[in-house]
């Protein structure tokens, strides 16, 4: 069975530090890979997807960037992080072309004090 | 502007009782999904509805594809304090990447015993 996973789980930060997200999927080849942000328990912001190895698209301009360094990972980062940064980040894998059912990790609980 | 407007924002009742929340767009959808969501955790799909008029059931969950796959409606029925929650809806937008989904901004329902 497939499953996902990212850390941390929680994080805290301070302004102008660097940032690193990680997320991993198991038991699936060449995924979908997702990147969302939710503010306050509300809906979620798509910030990066990727459909391969070192493809990556950006929805949202900001102060983050991902990267794809191999087939099942995923990773966040920010070099200078700001308090606008705050926020619970979702990975999330789905199969190519297909229905588009998201399948999530965790989540991590970003501070930026 | 979001493209799909969920209804009511939050929805606090007590156990026992039955209620609806909306999922509403001036778009067509091929498909839209149903996620709920708990504090802490990613979102964990629930059901897809792919055909215009569909409805779906999961125990004492009822999910109802609008007619014109413009709307889609959530109703339980005995409402527990385990269905607490965030419920989201998202919808697929196909692009040249393949398949992403755009979310509500979801409904917060609390269920008091």
């Amino acid at each position: 069975s497939q499953t996902i996973h990212q850390w941390p789980a929680t994080l805290v930060q301070p302004v102008g530090s660097p940032l690193s997200l990680e997320c991993t999927v198991e038991g699936t080849s060449n995924p979908n890979l997702y990147w969302y942000r939710q503010a306050a328990g509300r809906g979620l912001q798509l910030l990066f997807y990727s459909v391969g190895i070192g493809q990556i698209s950006s929805e949202v301009p900001q102060n983050l960037s991902a990267s794809r360094p191999q087939d099942r990972q995923f990773i966040l980062s920010s070099k200078k992080l700001l308090l606008s940064d705050s926020g619970f980040y979702l990975c999330a894998w789905s199969v190519l072309f297909v229905t588009g059912e998201l399948f999530f990790g965790e989540g991590s609980r970003l501070t930026v004090l | 502007t979001q493209l799909l407007e969920q209804s009511p924002q939050f929805l606090s009742i007590q156990e026992g009782e039955n209620l609806t929340v909306y999922c509403n767009s001036s778009s067509v959808f091929s498909s839209l999904q149903w996620y709920r969501q708990e504090p802490g955790e990613g979102p964990v799909l629930l059901v897809t509805v792919v055909t215009g008029g569909e409805v779906k059931k999961l125990k004492r969950l009822t999910f109802q594809f609008g007619d014109a796959r413009k709307d889609s409606s959530l109703h339980i029925t005995a409402a527990q304090p385990g269905d607490t929650g965030l419920y989201l809806c998202a919808g697929p937008l196909n692009n040249n990447a393949g398949n992403m989904l755009t979310f509500g901004g979801g409904t917060r329902l609390m269920v008091k015993p």
